[in-house]
């Protein structure tokens, strides 16, 4: 069973700066997906990546297959930026979580 | 086009009671998954629905069980409450293009208090 590991759990940092959360996974997948979800509940879908690089704005998603590890970046972060970050492997069995990071960005 | 929508948003049920959980997928979308999310557990995959067939199980035990309907609704229902069972409950919807994997679109979740 794919195991899907992130850190850091917590994270703290200051307006402007850039941010790196890391997501590890034990097999093959399909695609990881990264999430964001805001207190309260409410879950976006940020990426979904099989390869290579995408970005968003000011969110980049980056995904190496060999090295089973993939990376959200967030330049320029901003207090709004402030939620947890999930990461998951969409294998055959359906998508498999991470723990999250929580991230506060403050002014 | 209107997002993924769930009913009741919160619940609360006592312990031994069964309850039905709903989710409208976007228009178009065929594909529905179920998700729990719990402070220690975080998100679990319970089930996945395309096209009225449950396409993917997670590991929950029978208690829980869902179906979908012609429309691409889908509900989900869970028998014989356990304190356990306390949890913010998501549903996803996902385009079925052709081409996999999908991106998945959340729901704003039921939230189910157990007493």
């Amino acid at each position: 069973k794919n195991e899907v590991e992130q850190s850091p759990q917590n994270l703290t940092a200051q307006e402007g700066e850039f941010i790196t959360i890391n997501c590890s996974y034990s097999v093959g997948i399909s695609a990881l997906h990264w999430l964001q979800q805001h207190p309260g509940g409410g879950i976006v879908s940020l990426f979904m990546l099989s390869s290579g690089k995408k970005k968003h704005g000011r969110l980049i998603a980056t995904i190496n297959i060999q090295e089973k590890h993939s990376s959200l970046h967030i330049t320029a972060s901003h207090p709004r930026d402030s939620a947890v970050y999930i990461c998951a492997e969409g294998g055959a069995d359906g998508l498999t979580f991470g723990k999250g990071t929580h991230l506060i960005i403050q002014p | 086009k209107a997002g993924v929508t769930q009913t009741p948003r919160y619940l609360i049920k006592t312990r031994g009671q069964q309850v039905t959980l709903s989710c409208s997928p976007i228009s178009g979308h065929r594909s529905v998954s179920w998700y729990q999310q719990t402070p220690g557990q975080g998100l679990q995959f319970l089930f996945e629905y395309f096209s009225e067939t449950q396409r993917n199980k997670g590991n929950f035990p029978g208690r829980f069980s869902g179906r979908q309907f012609s429309n691409s609704r889908s509900e989900m229902n869970v028998s014989t409450l356990e304190l356990g069972d306390s949890a913010l409950y998501l549903c996803a919807s996902s385009p079925e293009t052709g081409a996999t994997p999908y991106e998945q679109y959340f729901g704003p979740g039921t939230r189910l208090t157990v007493t």
